[in-house]
This record gives C-alpha cells, structure tokens and sequence, in this order.
C-alpha cells in the first residue's frame, strides 16, 4: 500500500465548476498535509496546508482533513483554466529516522473553457 | 522571501559519466532535501542533507550513486554518479523555511542521460 495515495485523473471540470481532488494516507502518524500544484515543466507550488480535522479555506480553495478516516481533499471552487495543472497531496510524518514529505501520485486536472 | 536557486537547469549527459546538481538558499535552513521526480510520476525523496553529519538516503538510494555533500546552512549538491538513462529525470531540491509552511522547491534539474 502506498503512503498517500491519489486518484491520477485526468480530471475533467468545466470552468466556473467545483473541481473535488481526493487523497488518502496509511500512516497515522501523519501531522500534517499539504497540496501542491504543479504546472507542466516547473516545480511544485504550495497552495493549502491542514493540519487539524475539519475544514480550512484560502480563497478559491478549501482543505478537509479527516484523520478517524485517514482522507484529505481539495476543494476548488470557480474553476478557472489556468487552474489546470497536476495537483500533489503530501503528508508529513515525524519520525525518529528523521521528519518526511511523502508525495501521493498526483491528480491532473483540465479545466474546459 | 527566501529564493532556493538551482543550477544546472537542465542537462544532456553521456552515460557513465556524473553530474553534480547544486542548490543555494539565501537564508539558513537546518536540512536541505533532495527528490527525484521521473516522467510522468510523483516526487520521490532521495535523502536528507543535514549540515554535519551524514546525509539519510530513503531505501532504494545509496551514497555511492548519489552522494551528498553540505557544507554550510545554505548550500547542498548532489552527484549522480555514473549516470544510465534510467537517470533521466527531473531532480529537485527542497527546503524547510522558517516563514512558510511546507517545503519549498527550487526550480529543478532536468537530466537527461544519452
């Protein structure tokens, strides 16, 4: 079983649409979690991170964490084409060994004028 | 803010040779991480770079193929020695900035191994 995993996509959203991004992780360890964009050809870009259950929002985008579940999602709202792009949830995990970003596989998502 | 700069950008190399990708950070940060990111999938962690001592490699990454060096709170590289095209990656270096959450990338190198 992967670490944190995603759906790959590609994710279809027409724009002014809500784009809803999924990710699930097995290590309840896990403190924090991040989302990151990534555009074709350039590094990942931080947009949200949560790190307490419930809901958090920035702008167009919000965040839900449920660690009983071990789910974390992306909430986009008002889906805009430059929002396509691939998009990367990540779980840090403080250890012993030494404190971890684990990336899931990322979600590519297409927003259609 | 904090800028992580990266170079090569990219690069075009012969097989068995070796590559040493460099990342500055213009503040100081106490562990410098190193992903590789292969067509088409996710980042994958290498290792950790803490300034001295050893750096931590994750399972399926040796020193002897990709040894680390840092020498101070702002500056790491990475070698990736004799390099096959199953090199043939992006690699990214990573930090843990005081003022943002997360990490923050630098811009990538682009290897390609011929």
């Amino acid at each position: 079983q992967k670490e944190v995993e995603q759906n790959s996509g590609p994710l279809s959203v027409p724009e002014g649409a809500i784009a809803s991004l999924n990710c699930t992780y097995s290590d309840r360890g896990s403190q924090s979690f991040f989302w990151y964009r990534q555009y074709s050809g350039k590094s990942p870009e931080l947009i949200m991170f949560i790190y307490s259950n419930g809901d958090k929002e920035d702008g167009r985008f919000t965040a839900q964490l449920n660690k009983a579940s071990q789910y974390v999602s992306l909430l986009i709202r008002d889906s805009q084409p430059s929002d396509s792009a691939t998009y990367l949830c990540a779980s840090w995990v403080i250890k012993a060994a030494g404190n971890k970003l684990t990336f899931g596989g990322g979600t590519r998502v297409l927003v259609k004028p | 803010s904090a800028v992580i700069s990266q170079k090569p950008s990219r690069d075009i190399c012969q097989r068995g040779t070796s590559l040493t990708i460099q990342c500055q950070v213009d503040s100081q940060v106490t562990m410098m991480f190193w992903y590789r990111q292969q067509p088409g999938q996710s980042l994958t962690l290498i290792a950790t770079a803490n300034q001295g001592s050893e750096a931590t490699y994750e399972s399926g990454f040796v020193i002897d193929k990709f040894p680390i060096s840092r020498p101070n709170l702002t500056f790491s590289t990475l070698t990736v020695s004799n390099m096959s095209p199953e090199d043939s990656s992006i690699y990214l270096c990573s930090v843990r900035l005081q003022t943002l959450p997360g990490y923050t990338f630098g811009s990538g190198t682009r290897l390609t191994v011929v």
